[in-house]
């Protein structure tokens, strides 16, 4: 079975400062990782996903992950946090890259103030 | 914006009830899903359809179907409806199932 734990359901950084949302991975098999953000009343967007190719992932907006398997975490980078960063981010695991086999964790909610 | 359209946007109704939430795909796009998001069980994936087939089901209750028409439009009809089914329902679209899939902005169901 695969899971996901968001650490921290709210994250408040300051805009400019390093945002760090973490997520940790339980998969029986070389999983796939996706991080995606919903911002107010919107659906949700892929920002990066983690395929094998490199244990670095960038995604849009500045955002990039690091997957690391000792630690079976794939934590959400941004060097310099930007008002329009604010907004919910799931992050997701798959032991199959199929959409419809995705776990999602419970979600960080991430404010910037300025 | 997506591409993905779903209406209504917003639905209340009592318990008890029916209702169908509906599913515009983006165009070109062959795979449905929908998904559930409550703040008791978080983001849930419910059931895919492929040109027209279901393909993959997940944490559907019995109470609930889908079905994908020939335009790919999809519905999803929720009966006999509980306060817990009170949620925001996303529908999403791939082109295939490997690749990226486009959320709509969703349906949020109030059950009162």
């Amino acid at each position: 079975a695969q899971s996901v734990t968001q650490l921290g359901s709210h994250v408040s950084v300051s805009e400019g400062a390093l945002v760090l949302l973490r997520c940790n991975y339980s998969s029986s098999v070389p999983p796939y990782l996706f991080w995606y953000v919903q911002y107010p009343n919107q659906g949700l967007q892929l920002l990066l996903k983690y395929t094998s190719a490199a244990t670095l992932v960038k995604g849009i907006n500045g955002f990039e992950a690091e997957f690391k398997k000792s630690e079976t975490s794939f934590h959400l980078t941004k060097p310099s946090a930007h008002m329009s960063d604010a907004a919910e981010y799931f992050c997701a695991v798959s032991e199959d890259f199929g959409n419809e086999k995705l776990t999602f964790g419970t979600g960080t909610r991430l404010t910037i103030i300025p | 914006d997506s591409g993905v359209t779903q209406t209504p946007k917003h639905l209340i109704t009592a318990t008890g009830q029916r209702v169908t939430l509906r599913c515009s795909p983006r165009s070109g796009d062959l795979s449905v899903y929908w998904y559930q998001q409550s703040l008791d069980q978080g983001l849930q994936f419910l059931i895919q359809y492929y040109n027209g087939e279901e393909r993959a089901k997940g944490n559907i209750l019995e109470r609930f179907s889908a079905q994908q028409f020939p335009d790919l439009h999809s519905e999803l009809n929720l009966s006999s409806l509980e306060l817990g089914d009170s949620a925001l329902y996303f529908c999403a679209s791939s082109v295939e199932s490997n690749t990226e899939a486009f959320f709509g902005q969703g349906t949020r169901l109030t059950v009162v």
